[in-house]
């Protein structure tokens, strides 16, 4: 089955710098890669998403890239702003049958921007 | 739009006690999850249910039954509660075959004694 790899598990970051998590996949038949935001006490809201046939999508200061070939996904947040401060999954979908629906989360990053 | 609701929010069983958790959607998706989290796992599919009518398990399914009682409400059941099932559960719905982002509750708090 998919295994996704996120990395890195913290991350602090200076209000107003870029913050960048990583992420791979394993299995080359993913074809769609959430990225989901989560504050404390609350579930997962999704912020952005890419498929495989894009390598960059952007949305205000939110952008993803992904790069098939390494089967490497990237979450980049600039300019950021203490709301930001969450735990951030990255994800990935593989193809056939019931698979569809099977999602394979990351671990997490818990990202903390300091005024 | 309430999106998705759960209920409880929190919970206390002892070792052995059953008990459903219950969700609810409003936004007339086909597909819905149960999930659970624990710290440093991630989130993982305990099961979903692709359309109403159906329901099939997950990567976690054991100790735990669903029901798609109809297009809004899944509802999942632990009929012997168990210490290794303290967690978090997450219950989300999605629009088209799985492949759309999904809108997740805001969980439920279980805590296993």
């Amino acid at each position: 089955g998919e295994n996704v790899e996120q990395h890195p598990s913290t991350l602090s970051v200076q209000e107003g710098d870029s913050a960048v998590i990583k992420c791979t996949y394993s299995d080359s038949a993913s074809n769609y890669f959430p990225w989901y935001k989560q504050e404390l006490g609350k579930g997962p809201q999704l912020i952005i998403d890419i498929r495989s046939n894009v390598g960059e999508k952007k949305d205000q200061r939110i952008a993803v890239t992904l790069n098939k070939t390494a089967k490497h996904f990237s979450l980049h947040i600039t300019e950021t702003q203490p709301e930001d401060s969450a735990v951030y999954f990255c994800a990935a979908s593989s193809l056939g049958g019931g698979s569809n629906y099977k999602l394979t989360f990351g671990k997490g990053t818990l990202l903390t921007v300091n005024p | 739009n309430a999106g998705v609701t759960q209920t409880p929010k929190f919970q206390v069983l002892k070792t052995g006690q059953s008990m459903t958790l219950q969700c609810a959607q409003d936004m007339n998706h086909n597909s819905m999850y149960w999930y659970r989290q624990d710290p440093g796992m991630g989130l993982r599919l305990i099961y979903y249910s692709a359309s109403e009518g159906t329901t099939d398990k997950g990567e976690v399914p054991n100790g735990y039954n669903v029901s798609r009682l109809n297009k809004r409400e899944f509802s999942l059941r632990l009929e012997s509660a168990a210490p290794s099932q303290t967690s978090v559960y997450f219950c989300a719905s999605s629009e088209v075959k799985g492949r759309a982002g999904r809108t997740f509750g805001s969980g439920t708090r279980l805590t296993v004694v």
